[in-house]
């Protein structure tokens, strides 16, 4: 079946400290991989995708590189803002059709 | 361009009774989907339509949960009677088709009492 497991929160961190929010999945066939954002009291944005093996996505500094290998998409970012804090969610979709989205990681930066 | 519009924004009502939710898509987006999204959880796929048809509603509980997509625009989904663990967000959201990125709605919070 189709799942994506992503690590769990809160995660908090300190302004400009370097963020890494792990993401695997398991597809039949060949995902699409996603991370969307979710703010507060707001509806989830998209951050950046991937669609093929080895592909980057990016986005506001954020980064994910689509991992076959590892079946992994991993976000990262160098120096995280106060503004970045929100919940992040992975995603997969094969060929288009339903979304699977992991169970998000929320992430506070302090000051 | 105007996103995704959802209303109410939030909406508290006691088990048993019924609830409606509305969603307007961004114009020209033929798909609209509805998610559910259980607290501490990802969103979970209830309904996908295409145009008009409900193509995909294989999640939803159809003994009390209904949905609509009149003229392939707008849509409403709907529950009666509500149920206390139907307390979550719902979400709606839409792509130019089932292939294309997905925009999310800020969402309804439902709490049922």
């Amino acid at each position: 079946g189709n799942s994506v497991t992503q690590m769990e929160g809160p995660v908090t961190l300190s302004e400009e400290a370097f963020l890494t929010i792990n993401c695997t999945y398991t597809a039949t066939g060949y995902p699409s991989l996603f991370w969307y954002v979710q703010y507060p009291g707001e509806g989830l944005q998209l951050l950046l995708k991937a669609t093929k093996a080895d592909d980057k996505g990016s986005n506001k500094g954020f980064e994910a590189t689509y991992r076959k290998e590892t079946t992994s998409f991993h976000l990262e970012k160098g120096s995280v803002q106060v503004s970045d804090s929100a919940v992040y969610f992975c995603a997969l979709s094969v060929t288009g059709n339903q979304f699977y989205f992991g169970t998000g990681t929320s992430l506070t930066v302090i000051p | 361009e105007a996103g995704v519009v959802q209303s109410p924004r939030y909406k508290i009502i006691e088990k048993k009774q019924p609830v409606a939710f509305w969603c307007n898509p961004i114009s020209g987006h033929n798909t609209l989907y509805w998610y559910r999204q259980n607290l501490g959880q990802g969103p979970e796929l209830l309904i996908r339509y295409e145009n008009e048809e409900a193509v995909d509603d294989s999640q939803l509980p159809k003994d009390r949960f209904s949905a609509e997509r009149l003229k392939g625009v707008d849509s409403t989904l709907k529950i009666q009677p509500a149920e206390l663990g139907d307390s979550a967000v719902y979400l709606c959201a839409s792509s130019l088709d089932y292939t294309k990125t997905q925009y999310f709605g800020p969402g309804t919070r439902l709490l049922v009492l």
